[in-house]
């Protein structure tokens, strides 16, 4: 049973450019949750995914958008990056309707380090 | 006042020993609790969930929830060195139709070390 799968692992980008982070949720699920998180802190909620919609959005700014396929794979961009979006980027899955359902799952991250 | 806190570490306990994890809350809507394990370097892994008050037991790890206090721990017995690692308490509010929607909100985090 595949887990939660990101990509990539590590990125380095410099200010003002723009990334791409991706997530396949764990086999079975449906809807993905992205979370950034800083060193030394807890997990900070972006926006999470279900039907290819967004449907809950934490307080992040609009550089901060994201997509759903219809395989439920998500993506995570950010547009003119700032020295601050450096952190450890999680994608978490979660669903359908079940015993676990309220459960989220993480995947390994992505580490995006912003020159 | 921050919506998760949980007890300032690091916090350090001989191996065999219990080791005892607090957080509160303040959004009274939440209706789901989970533990998250964080090693150094790695994403947080669930370790328990907890939906109503009283204790709950999975091998060594007991979760304890008291909503009316607006609290949850977890405890960890016979701790061993493998159990060092930041401990994350995340809740979630309820919502109708059983369904996955809604956020985690994570506290800061305890570093745990347990040493021989």
């Amino acid at each position: 049973d595949a887990g939660v799968t990101q990509s990539p692992t590590h990125l380095i980008k410099t200010r003002g450019q723009q990334v791409t982070l991706r997530c396949s949720p764990k086999s079975g699920h449906d809807t993905v949750s992205w979370y950034q998180q800083a060193l030394g802190q807890g997990p900070q909620f972006i926006f999470q995914y279900y039907e290819e919609e967004e449907r809950q959005r934490g307080n992040f700014p609009d550089r901060f958008s994201g997509h759903q396929f219809p395989n439920y794979s998500s993506e995570l961009n950010v547009n003119a990056l700032l020295l601050g979006d450096s952190a450890l980027y999680l994608c978490a899955s979660s669903g359908p309707r079940g015993a676990s359902y309220n459960e989220q799952f993480f995947g390994p991250g992505t580490r995006l380090t912003v020159l | 006042q921050k919506e998760v806190e949980q007890n300032s570490g690091p916090l350090s306990v001989p191996e065999g020993a219990i080791a005892s994890l607090n957080c509160t809350y303040s959004d009274r809507g939440s209706q789901s609790f989970f533990w998250y394990r964080q090693y150094s370097g790695k994403s947080p892994e669930l370790i328990m969930s907890i939906y109503s008050n009283g204790d709950k037991e999975d091998g060594r790890f007991t979760a304890q929830l008291n909503k009316a206090s607006q609290y949850v721990s977890l405890l960890i017995r016979d701790s061993q060195p493998s159990d060092s690692a930041t401990y994350l308490c995340a809740v979630k509010r309820g919502n109708a139709g059983g369904t996955s929607y809604g956020k985690l909100t994570f506290g800061q985090g305890t570093i745990l070390t347990v040493h021989p």
